[in-house]
């Protein structure tokens, strides 16, 4: 299993309080992203990023920002939290060797917006 | 517009019997790659079988394979032998060749195992 965790896996917060859900890998890959999972919508790209402090809008980005200025760090922010932001938040990792750059998820990360 | 379409409903599958999902995409871009994901009720998202558009044959891994018809720009998953652990989500995804390593979803399709 590649090695990639989230937290928290659970947040409750209130809508208007900032929130930043922390994505953490230990498989040196370069490109990681953040997808949020929605019933009927499958799963969609909020933010992706191709290296350390290189990073780049995904379908869904509005009300998200990220950073990166560690390999194994990808953080996405929500600035001002709203109940539309209410989903379940999945980053991944992938690296470009080989032919298939196939994404790695981790657990996922459950957040409320009330 | 959308680049993955997944329609069919729910679906309910005999154990051992085979089952077969149905993936359709649209790209112009002549270099893709097109992945099945199988996402239990647990919540993980599992990666389960790649087809690379240049690919000569159908990719196959243990009781997956994949149907790949190019013209039709289709690319349907098959489950041979079904099994109660089987029962899922599956989501259909291309990656282009320009999309920066990018990956397109579709909504999935829900199969549920019966015994």
């Amino acid at each position: 299993d590649a090695g990639i965790t989230q937290s928290p896996r659970h947040k409750v917060t209130e809508t208007g309080t900032p929130v930043t859900l922390r994505c953490h890998q230990t498989e040196n890959h370069r490109y990681m992203y953040w997808y949020r999972q929605d019933p009927g919508h499958g799963l969609r790209l909020i933010h992706y990023s191709y290296g350390v402090k290189d990073t780049d809008k995904g379908e869904v980005s509005d009300g998200y920002s990220v950073s990166r200025s560690k390999t194994e760090d990808f953080l996405l922010t929500l600035e001002s939290a709203t109940s539309s932001q209410t989903s379940v938040y999945f980053c991944a990792i992938s690296e470009p060797t080989g032919v298939k750059y196939e994404q790695y998820f981790g657990p996922g990360t459950r957040l409320t917006v009330t | 517009a959308q680049k993955i379409t997944q329609t069919q409903p729910g679906m309910f599958v005999q154990e051992k019997e085979a089952v077969t999902l149905d993936c359709t995409y649209d790209t112009s871009d002549p270099s893709y790659g097109l992945f099945w994901y199988k996402q239990p009720s647990s919540g993980e998202m599992i990666f389960l079988i790649y087809q690379g558009s240049y690919d000569q044959q159908n990719a196959t891994e243990g009781r997956y394979s994949l149907n790949f018809q190019k013209a039709r720009k289709s690319a349907n998953l098959v489950i041979s032998a079904s099994q109660l652990g089987d029962s899922a989500m599956y989501f259909c995804a291309m990656r282009e060749y320009y999309g920066n390593n990018r990956l397109a979803f579709g909504k999935g399709n829900q199969v549920v195992v019966i015994p």
